[in-house]
């Protein structure tokens, strides 16, 4: 079993919907947790950043973590065809500062 | 913002030989890290760096090994390619606990 789990998708929704992205994890251990966005022949680029439990808003996103049933979630709001990418979740325990522990990501696509 | 440099977007090298892949960080972070992308497996850690000169395996090194002479700069050699190399390759630094940080990738083909 991977130790952070994350449905790929692909997950194709109307311009304007709100998107729901999850992972779940296995380690206890795990604190800090972070969504990436990669589009296309790009690399990874930071979107969300949690420690511990509860939600975080940046504009349209919200990241939650929910540490008592190990889930982590994304929400888009009003999503835009700008959003279309591949989403990664990851996390770290606090004494691992070094190395994070990936999910395999989620293809999404907003049509316009 | 910080700036991840890799130095080829992609590349084309031939079975057995030796690979030199580049990547450079304007933001004085301490740690330095290599990855490969491949579908349905995500990101997987090759090699990581925490200071100069300083190295430790990831999940997959074998194959591999990193030089890291200078702050700024983690390179990553494969000694004698194979085509269970082709892959995209990605670089990130982080600061201390901070977030780690992309380069564009590096996309390998191996003949």
């Amino acid at each position: 079993q991977k130790e952070v789990e994350q449905d790929p998708g692909p997950l194709s929704v109307p311009e304007g919907a709100i998107v729901s992205l999850n992972c779940t994890y296995s380690n206890s251990a795990f604190q800090y947790f972070m969504w990436y966005r990669q589009y296309s022949r790009k690399g990874p680029e930071l979107l969300m950043y949690t420690y511990s439990s509860g939600n975080k808003e940046d504009g349209r996103f919200t990241a939650q973590v929910d540490k008592s049933s190990k889930y982590i979630s994304l929400f888009i709001r009003d999503s835009q065809p700008s959003d279309s990418a591949t989403y990664l979740c990851a996390s770290r325990d606090s004494g691992s500062a070094r190395q994070l522990t990936f999910g395999s990501g989620t293809q999404l696509t907003v049509l316009p | 913002d910080v700036k991840v440099t890799q130095s080829s977007r992609y590349l084309v090298k031939r079975t057995g030989e030796k690979v030199f892949l580049e990547c450079v960080q304007d933001m004085d972070h301490e740690n330095m890290f290599w990855y490969r992308q491949d579908p349905g497996l995500g990101l997987r850690l090759i090699y990581f760096s925490y200071d100069v000169k300083m190295k430790e395996k990831g999940d997959i090194p074998e194959g591999y090994s990193v030089s890291r002479e200078k702050k700024e700069r983690f390179s990553l050699i494969l000694e004698s390619a194979s085509t269970n190399q082709t892959s995209m390759y990605l670089c990130a630094s982080s600061s201390r606990a901070q977030p780690q940080h992309f380069g564009d990738g590096t996309r390998l083909s191996i003949l």
